[in-house]
Order: structure tokens, then sequence, then C-alpha cells
């Protein structure tokens, strides 16, 4: 079991929108910045938000982050079928002094 | 470019010892703290292991605590991990990371795998 909480998986049709949430504690999402993760079939992770809702250069404005308390949620606007991938959230622990991670959600791209 | 290339993989018995390399290029390595997170295969994302530029402080998830040591040599730009007491439970790819403000692991390498079996 996580720490941090997602759900399995999503789907919706090309061109729609998804958001993929991320539940946690105050010793974790609640007290530290979120980032999230792609991680396509069979390559490493790539960074897609950083600091709860800011994105690196060259990741599409289609793609936002957003956090609310214990919680946060990635934004994918304009899905498009190579959006198929798993996202993971992530962020410190502090009580437990540990990175942790979501357990990743699939989104599949009807 | 930033590049981060792990090495050091393969099959292990039970028990034994490996030690994961990181070759870290396109930065000063030195300037920054270092990650080590595994991913089982067909499993979720796993943080393994920080730790800071000048390797005085480190990090370690609760079932790696006594058996990993995570290591850095900055004039070798290069970033380590000796798993010891290796558990099948420890089969993964093993992905090394930079981290930059606040756990943000902003570059990755591609990843080794680890097998540990009989």
């Amino acid at each position: 079991q996580s720490v941090l909480t997602q759900p399995p998986s999503v789907s919706a049709a090309p061109g729609q929108k998804v958001t993929i949430s991320c539940s946690g504690s105050s010793s974790n999402i609640g007290n530290n910045y979120v980032s999230w993760y792609q991680q396509l079939p069979g390559t490493a992770p790539k960074l897609l938000i950083y600091d709860n809702d800011k994105r690196p250069s060259g990741i599409p404005d289609r793609f936002s982050g957003s956090k609310s308390g214990t919680s946060a949620t990635l934004g994918i606007t304009g899905l498009q079928t190579g959006d198929e991938a798993d996202y993971y959230c992530a962020t410190w622990d502090s009580s437990l002094s540990a990175g942790v991670f979501g357990g990743g959600t699939k989104l599949t791209v009807l | 470019e930033v590049q981060l290339v792990e090495s050091g993989g393969n099959l292990v018995q039970p028990g034994g010892s490996l030690r994961l390399s990181c070759a870290a290029s396109g930065f000063t390595f030195r300037n920054y703290w270092m990650t080590w997170v595994r991913q089982a295969p067909g499993k979720g994302l796993e943080w393994v292991a920080n730790i800071k530029e000048d390797g005085n402080k480190k990090y370690y998830v609760d079932s790696v605590k006594g058996r990993f040591t995570i290591s850095r040599d900055n004039a070798k730009n290069s970033l380590y991990l000796q798993m010891n007491s290796l558990r099948a439970e420890d089969t993964a790819v093993y992905f090394c990371a930079r981290l930059v403000a606040r756990q943000t692991k902003d570059y990755w390498g591609q990843g080794t795998l680890v097998t540990v079996s009989s």
C-alpha cells in the first residue's frame, strides 16, 4: 500500500479532459510540494509537474497540476493517444523522512 | 545535455550483494542531491534513497535500511548503491535521478535491472 493514494486507472476519449487525484496526509502533501511523472511503456519516468503546479520547459500546457490541503490533482486536456502512460505523484513525507510515490494511475485514451 | 547512465544490474542469489553505479554528465554533479528509485516488475515506483551533495546526509526507505548504502564520488561524477543481503523482493529496475529543489526528480537514467533469484 502506497502512502499516497491514486486511482489505479482512468480513461477518456481523444480530445477530452481527464484528472488524476493523489491523496495524502499532513505529513506529506499537506506540508510539502508535489511533483508528477509520466512513464510511457518501457521507458524511464519523465517529470511533468513540479512544485505542485509548475511545468518544466518542453511540457505542453495541456498538462496542469494543483494542490489543495492534503490532495493534489493532475489535469490533462486535449487527450492524445500518445498520452497513454502511467502517471505518478510524489512528494516528501516529513514524518517518515522518506520520499513517497503514489501507486500510479494508468491512463487509457479510448 | 544532462545524462544519467546506470550500470551494474545482474542476476544475483538471495543473500548476495551487488553494487549499482550511475554515471552523470552534462551538469555539475557535486551541486545536486541524487536519488535512487526502483520499480518491481509490473509494479509502481518506489523511492529507495537520497544523498546530499557532499554525501554527508542520506535517507533510506525502511525496507532497505541496514542492507543498502547510497554513496557518491564527486570527483568521478558517479552515484552508487551498494546492495547487501539481497532478497527476492529487491528484484526491480533501479533508476538514478537528479534531485532539484523540494524533492523534484528532474532527470532520470534509463534504469538497470536487478534480479534476485536462486
